[in-house]
């Protein structure tokens, strides 16, 4: 079975741009998060989305919004990227939102 | 969310037992204890979770406190692919993850 895909996986933007990143979940999965990892730190979580639904917000600016499409797959977006956006952002799915959670292999930011 | 307090590294040697410790003094009730891992350049990877027993899988083994104030890791024999940064993360339901900072084993040859 394939697992959680994430697209792009390497991606370079400049301060004040906007990006968008993809996710798709493990097929029959509906639960779908998103974390931030800089280098250095553990993972640091951003959003939880289940049916197309926020469930869970991080601590993070206005500027990070995300989505889930009716097949479960998800977008983050970024706006007005700073340089300290920079980062890995992970995407992880779950089976009804509980229990363990699979991760992608994650997107690489890198702003300048 | 309950703090947890890990070694910032471990090193062992490769076919060797290895236990990873973890506390979690505040952790409530209803929180399970999950340990997830992370592999150089890849996202974390669920490794086991439990309650109040001790748990074991096709990966790992959990050994919980009684009084659920801490946890250990124990990887019966480690291989070089088992060098990566644990996490041990109390969790209720669907909440999400919190990582700390997590340990780095690292397995000599």
């Amino acid at each position: 079975d394939a697992g959680v895909t994430q697209s792009p996986t390497h991606l370079i933007k400049t301060r004040g741009q906007q990006v968008t990143l993809r996710c798709s979940p493990i097929s029959g999965h509906k639960s779908v998060s998103w974390y931030q990892q800089v280098l250095g730190q553990g993972p640091q979580f951003i959003f939880q989305y289940y049916e197309k639904e926020e469930r869970g917000r991080g601590n993070f600016p206005d500027r990070f919004s995300a989505r889930q499409f009716p097949n479960y797959s998800s977008e983050l977006n970024v706006n007005a990227l700073l340089l300290g956006d920079s980062a890995l952002y992970l995407c992880a799915s779950s089976f009804q939102g509980y229990y363990e959670q699979y991760f992608g292999p994650g997107t690489r930011l890198t702003v300048t | 969310d309950a703090k947890t307090t890990q070694p910032n590294s471990m090193e062992s040697n490769e076919e060797e037992p290895v236990h990873l410790p973890c506390n979690h003094s505040t952790i409530s009730g209803t929180d399970y204890i999950h340990w997830y891992r992370q592999l150089p350049s890849q996202g974390p990877e669920y490794v086991i979770h439990g309650l109040t027993s001790n748990v074991n899988n096709r990966m790992a083994s959990l050994a919980i406190a009684e009084d659920r104030k801490s946890s250990t890791l124990i990887l019966h024999r480690a291989t070089l692919r088992d060098a990566a940064v644990y996490y041990c993360i109390p969790i209720q339901g669907a909440q999400k993850l919190v990582f700390g900072q997590g340990t780095r084993l690292t397995i000599n040859p």
